[in-house]
């Protein structure tokens, strides 16, 4: 296992775009996360699926914002009509229930929104 | 709600000198406190976790809850510890996400 994946690790795209980013978290673990990372901020929860249930979303992630985790394992997520304001790295972390404080994070995805 | 505070975004010493990378927190009840770390063209890690008192790369750290603060100290710094660090919390017990502070870039000089 080579840890968390995730694809793209960049994305340039127009304001107004659609915009799809995928995670995959290392096989064993039943937890994922999604979290935002702008310049000089540290990561911001974004939402957590427990197998493929969607436990938590926080309020930073608005209408335009959509997550999935259809089979427990990989994640999607999908950012509609996207704005300037959505540039950030999109981190997905993994880990398992028991130790959910331990997380194994991604190298992120870079979205750059002209 | 909880909060993570990080109030410098920088220190910078020389090789061999003792460091303390600050940490205070907000939150009501009673948290969980870690330190992640990310080396250049690494990903986050995990550094250390309060409730396991232990010593990682000769780094530790003390929850203070009369301060609410969970400083990180090394007595002699090294060159390979530079990175940023951050602060992050949890609500004991609660099995829930981690909050992060806005992190900290440690640079250690030769």
């Amino acid at each position: 296992d080579t840890g968390v994946s995730q694809d793209p690790r960049h994305k340039i795209t127009k304001r107004g775009q659609n915009v799809t980013f995928r995670c995959d978290p290392i096989s064993e673990h039943n937890r994922l996360y999604w979290y935002r990372q702008t310049l000089g901020q540290g990561p911001e929860f974004l939402t957590y699926f427990q197998n493929e249930a969607q436990l938590e979303k926080s309020r930073l992630l608005s209408d335009r914002f959509s997550a999935e985790r259809p089979k427990g394992s990989f994640s999607t997520l999908e950012i509609q009509r996207t704005e300037q304001g959505d540039s950030a790295m999109y981190l997905c972390a993994s880990s398992l229930v028991s130790t959910s404080w331990e997380l194994f994070f991604g190298e992120g995805s870079r979205l750059t929104v002209l | 709600a909880q909060r993570v505070t990080q109030p410098e975004k920088l220190l910078s010493v020389f090789k061999g000198a003792p460091v303390e990378l600050k940490c205070n927190y907000s939150y009501s009840g009673s948290p969980e406190l870690f330190w992640y770390v990310q080396y250049s063209r690494q990903r986050l890690q995990l550094l250390l976790r309060h409730i396991s008192r232990e010593s990682i790369k000769g780094f530790t750290a003390d929850l203070n809850k009369g301060e609410t603060s969970f400083h990180l100290k090394k007595p002699f710094a090294q060159e390979e510890d530079s990175a940023m660090y951050y602060c992050a919390l949890t609500p004991t017990g609660a099995n829930s996400k981690l909050t992060f502070g806005k992190g900290i870039t440690l640079s250690v000089r030769p």
